[in-house]
């Protein structure tokens, strides 16, 4: 069956450390890939996208994310995470084939001080 | 404010009770999607419609839900005989066009459903 995994429910890092969020996809045609962000009591927001072309995909925020076909993954990355960035962020799938978008169970990422 | 709009935001019934959550599209989206949030838990897919039309409805319970998008007026989605374990947060996403061709869609805010 076509899915999406994140690892890591709750992701914890410093203010300033570098910010990494996992997720993975099953299939062997590469789907859209995409990350969204929630925060408290609000709706997702789109931070970026995959859908062809260059692998490395920037987004809003400082946030980007690499498509490595080889590995089926697209994990997000921040070079510097800042207070801000405290809330849950989706990695979703769209195939192909498919009418709808599939979304990861999510990771919650805090920052300390 | 020309983004998704749902309401209520928050919604209180009792067990037996119906549920009934709106859904305003972006003005010249005319395709809409529901997914449930429970406590803890990613966004499940529930349904997906057009105008009139129900594309996609494998994500729905077989029983006690439903969900239209008139062609006039917000996408309504129902829950009849509310339980429990409806409790959830219901979001509703719209998008200019049907998938895959963006690839993007846009989220109101949620309905929180708390059903006592």
């Amino acid at each position: 069956a076509q899915s999406v995994t994140q690892l890591g429910s709750h992701v914890s890092v410093s203010e300033g450390a570098l910010v990494l969020l996992r997720c993975n996809y099953s299939s062997s045609v590469p789907p859209y890939l995409f990350w969204y962000v929630q925060y408290p009591n609000q709706g997702l927001q789109l931070l970026l996208k995959y859908t062809t072309g260059a692998t490395l995909v920037k987004g809003i925020n400082g946030f980007e994310a690499e498509f490595k076909k080889s590995e089926t993954s697209f994990h997000l990355t921040k070079p510097s995470a800042h207070m801000s960035d405290a809330a849950e962020y989706f990695c979703a799938v769209l195939y192909s084939s498919a009418s709808k978008i599939i979304f990861g169970s999510g990771t919650r990422l805090s920052i300390r001080p | 404010n020309a983004g998704v709009m749902q309401n209520p935001r928050h919604l209180v019934r009792r067990r037996g009770q119906e549920a009934r959550l709106r859904c305003s599209p972006m003005k010249g989206h005319s395709h809409v999607y529901w997914y449930r949030q429970l406590p803890e838990e990613g966004l499940k897919f529930m349904v997906y419609l057009q105008k009139e039309n129900i594309i996609d409805e494998s994500g729905m319970p077989k029983e006690r839900f439903s969900a239209e998008f008139p062609k006039e007026g917000p996408s309504i989605l129902r829950i009849q005989q509310v339980v429990r374990g409806d409790s959830a947060a219901y979001f509703c996403a719209s998008s200019p066009s049907g998938m895959p061709n963006t690839g993007e869609l846009f989220f109101g805010e949620g309905s929180r459903l708390t059903v006592l």
